[in-house]
């Protein structure tokens, strides 16, 4: 099956400080990259939608200053978050996603980066 | 608004026993449905979806899920668990007009003893 790595898997910084995420579809060709948070015992949210070569489309209350996305190419895309603060602390997955079938297209999703920011 | 909502958040099962979870969303007009598990320590995986057609569908692992679009549900079924069906399930939805965008419930943490 499809697969999709992030790196790095757990990571620790200072306040204030930027973090990059980075998630690559190992196999297959990402049309489509999304950004999810999920908070302790909580489920999965949605932070943002990134076509290759386009800008990302934010959900609403996410802020794009904030939590800079970039997909550069087919197989790659990032995510920084900038001026990191406690409260960004969190588990982020990225999930990927090679059809053009819209909605019908089977998401295939990263093992995950927990993110703490001391 | 657009929601999926998982009611049993722990359930705790013994091997052979059967298994429902439960699922409800929220969407206006035509809906994509799918089931996530994540077994510790690993990423999410796909287990089932339904799209549309046969309200019954089969996933992978003996899971079976049923689309009944009266209650909005789509409650996830396994007739016997095993220990390895330990992990953390998800029910999710898009919306079948065609935008990516997938919602997902809670999660149910399934533990199943020997």
């Amino acid at each position: 099956g499809a697969v999709v790595s992030q790196h790095p898997s757990w990571v620790i910084c200072k306040s204030g400080t930027s973090v990059k995420i980075e998630c690559r579809s190992l196999d297959f060709q990402a049309t489509t990259m999304f950004w999810y948070r999920q908070f302790p015992k909580q489920s999965l949210m949605l932070m943002a939608t990134s076509n290759e070569g386009s800008k990302a489309t934010y959900e609403q209350g996410v802020e794009k200053d904030k939590f800079l996305i970039n997909h550069a190419s087919l197989t790659l895309s990032t995510l920084t978050v900038t001026s990191a603060h406690p409260e960004d602390s969190s588990f982020y997955i990225c999930s990927a996603k090679s059809g053009t079938s819209g909605s019908r297209d089977t998401q295939y999703f990263g093992p995950g980066t927990r993110l703490t920011v001391l | 608004a657009q929601s999926v909502s998982q009611h049993n958040h722990h359930v705790i099962l013994s091997e052979a026993a059967s298994l429902e979870l439960g699922c409800n969303y929220s969407y206006g007009g035509t809906v994509n449905l799918f089931w996530y598990v994540q077994y510790p320590g690993q990423h999410l995986q796909l287990l089932l979806k339904y799209f549309s057609g046969d309200p019954l569908v089969k996933g992978i692992k003996g899971f079976e899920a049923e689309f009944i679009k009266s209650k909005f549900s789509f409650n996830l079924r396994k007739p016997s668990v095993q220990w390895s069906d330990t992990a953390e399930y998800f029910c999710a939805a898009s919306d079948g007009g065609g935008y990516n965008k997938l919602i997902f419930g809670a999660g149910t943490r399934l533990a199943v003893h020997p």
